[in-house]
């Protein structure tokens, strides 16, 4: 199973773009990159998935680099209300009911009034 | 659909006390999942049923922890003795086979004195 990492924290001004990078440099072909969100005292929410092309969604936008070693999700006009910590899944919860979603340490972000 | 539900949404209760968190999935959804979130270990995945069979408990601490789903609309965790340990929020998430997002409820914020 491929593992990942985030920086455990970014800042970015309200308003503008952040921009949240994730390595998966193990990842393997058929392996999806999953991005959840924990928002301080709620339950993770689901924000997207990709394979290898890039994806977009009312929520996000997720660029995956060409080898699929790393992706980069994007929160095109940050509000406060984006500050939370935001999750890149390593991939062993592909298909829900046989296997396992799990998470890592996620990056924290702070939108910065 | 009121999303996953779960209940108490606090708990404070003495050491050796037994303790039951409980689990509502959405109405539909046939994989459930009950995490665990701390400061230090952050999120774990304890257990995860598939059409109400579990699939994989690896992640339940020991055996003062235990699980079940008794149908398709209702889950139990079951701490017993509770330990000052176990105090953290517990998550319960439910997904649909072939899904690409699991849903999770609010949390049951236990704290053992």
């Amino acid at each position: 199973d491929a593992k990942t990492t985030q920086p455990p924290s970014m800042d970015c001004a309200e308003g503008r773009a952040a921009n949240l990078p994730c390595n998966h440099s193990t990842i393997s072909g058929n392996e999806y990159v999953y991005w959840y969100r924990q928002i301080h005292s709620q339950g993770p929410q689901y924000i997207i998935h990709g394979l290898k092309n890039n994806e977009t969604n009312e929520m996000a936008s997720l660029i995956i680099t060409e080898d699929r070693k790393s992706s980069t999700l994007i929160l095109p006009h940050a509000t406060l209300r984006d500050t939370a910590v935001y999750y890149c899944i390593p991939p062993e919860g592909v298909n829900f009911g046989n296997e396992k979603l799990t998470f890592g340490t996620g990056t924290r972000l702070t939108i910065i009034p | 659909d009121a999303g996953v539900i779960q209940s108490p949404r606090h708990e404070v209760t003495e050491m050796g006390q037994e303790v039951t968190l409980r689990c509502k999935p959405i109405s539909g959804h046939n994989s459930l999942f009950w995490y665990r979130q701390t400061m230090m270990r952050g999120l774990e995945l304890l257990i995860y049923f598939n059409n109400n069979v579990p699939i994989d408990d690896s992640g339940m601490p020991e055996d003062r922890f235990s699980a079940k789903m008794p149908n398709a609309s209702f889950s139990t965790l079951k701490i017993q003795p509770s330990e000052p340990r176990d105090s953290a929020v517990y998550f319960c998430a439910s997904a649909r086979t072939g899904d690409t997002e699991a849903f999770f409820g609010q949390g049951t914020r236990l704290t053992v004195v």
